[in-house]
C-alpha cells in the first residue's frame, strides 16, 4: 500500500531540456494535484485534475503541461526546462469536501535546472 | 494570486511554552475544510488540524487547536506545551473553489530549548 508515489526523486537537467514526472496513487481518488514548493512561497499549485481526463490550470501554470490518462496517475511535464522551474515538485491526491478527506503527497521530487 | 496568507515567515517559542501561527484567507466556497499542515526537515507533508467552515467549535487535537473567526477569514493555530519535535514549517491550506486547495507562504517555527 504505498499510497503516492512520485518519481524520479532527483533530477538535474539542462536549460531546454524536457522531462516528465510521475505520480501514481493507490488510494483510489478522484483529485489529484501538482505543486511546486520554492523557499519563501510555500506550495504553489500548479495543475489540478478532478477526475480522469479532465485538467484545470492553478496558480503557476506556465511553462507545464499535465497528463490524467487514468484514476490513478498524473504526470507533469517540462517541454524546456528553465533555472526558474528549479524547485521541489509534491503531487498530491485526496479532498477536502467531507469529515475525513485530506491531502496525501509524495515524498517530492528535487529538481534542479541549469 | 495567493489568497492564503501567513504574515509571520518565522517565529520562535521557548520549549513548553504556547505559539500561535497566524492565517487568513479567502475563499469562494460556501461550505469548506481549512487545514494546517506540518512540514518537518524530512519534507514529509503532515496534517495537523482540520477546520470545518460550518462548526462553531475550534478544532482541537492533543496540543493543537485553531481560533477560527469565519467572517473575519482567520484561522490560527495554538501550540501549546511546545516541543522540540514541532520545530518544522507550518501550511495553512484553504480550498479556493473547485476542489482547488491552496496553501499559504509557511511559518518556520523554532523551538527554543
Amino acid at each position: 500500500n504505498a499510497g503516492v508515489t512520485q518519481t524520479p526523486k532527483f533530477q538535474v537537467l539542462k536549460t531546454g531540456q524536457s522531462m516528465t514526472l510521475q505520480c501514481a496513487q493507490d488510494m483510489n481518488h478522484n483529485s489529484m494535484y501538482w505543486y511546486r514548493q520554492d523557499p519563501g512561497m510555500g506550495l504553489r499549485l500548479i495543475y489540478y485534475s478532478a477526475s480522469e481526463g479532465t485538467t484545470d490550470k492553478g496558480e503557476v501554470p506556465n511553462g507545464y503541461n499535465v497528463s490524467r490518462l487514468n484514476k490513478r496517475e498524473f504526470s507533469l511535464r517540462l517541454e524546456s526546462a528553465a533555472p526558474s522551474q528549479t524547485s521541489v515538485y509534491f503531487c498530491a491526491t485526496g479532498g477536502w469536501r467531507t469529515t475525513n478527506e485530506k491531502l496525501f503527497f509524495g515524498s517530492g521530487t528535487q529538481l534542479s535546472v541549469l | 494570486a495567493q489568497t492564503v496568507t501567513q504574515s509571520q515567515p518565522e517565529m520562535s517559542v521557548q520549549e513548553a511554552e504556547t505559539v500561535t501561527l497566524s492565517c487568513t484567507y479567502d475563499t469562494s466556497e460556501s461550505d469548506y475544510y481549512l487545514f494546517w499542515y506540518k512540514q518537518p526537515p524530512s519534507r514529509q507533508m503532515i496534517l495537523v488540524i482540520r477546520q470545518e467552515a460550518y462548526k462553531q467549535q475550534n478544532a482541537t487535537e492533543n496540543r493543537f487547536s485553531v481560533n477560527f473567526q469565519k467572517a473575519a477569514k482567520s484561522f490560527s493555530l495554538k501550540i501549546s506545551d511546545s516541543q522540540l519535535g514541532d520545530a518544522a514549517m507550518y501550511f495553512c491550506a484553504s480550498p479556493l473553489r473547485d476542489d482547488k486547495i491552496i496553501f499559504g507562504k509557511g511559518t518556520r517555527l523554532h523551538i527554543l530549548p
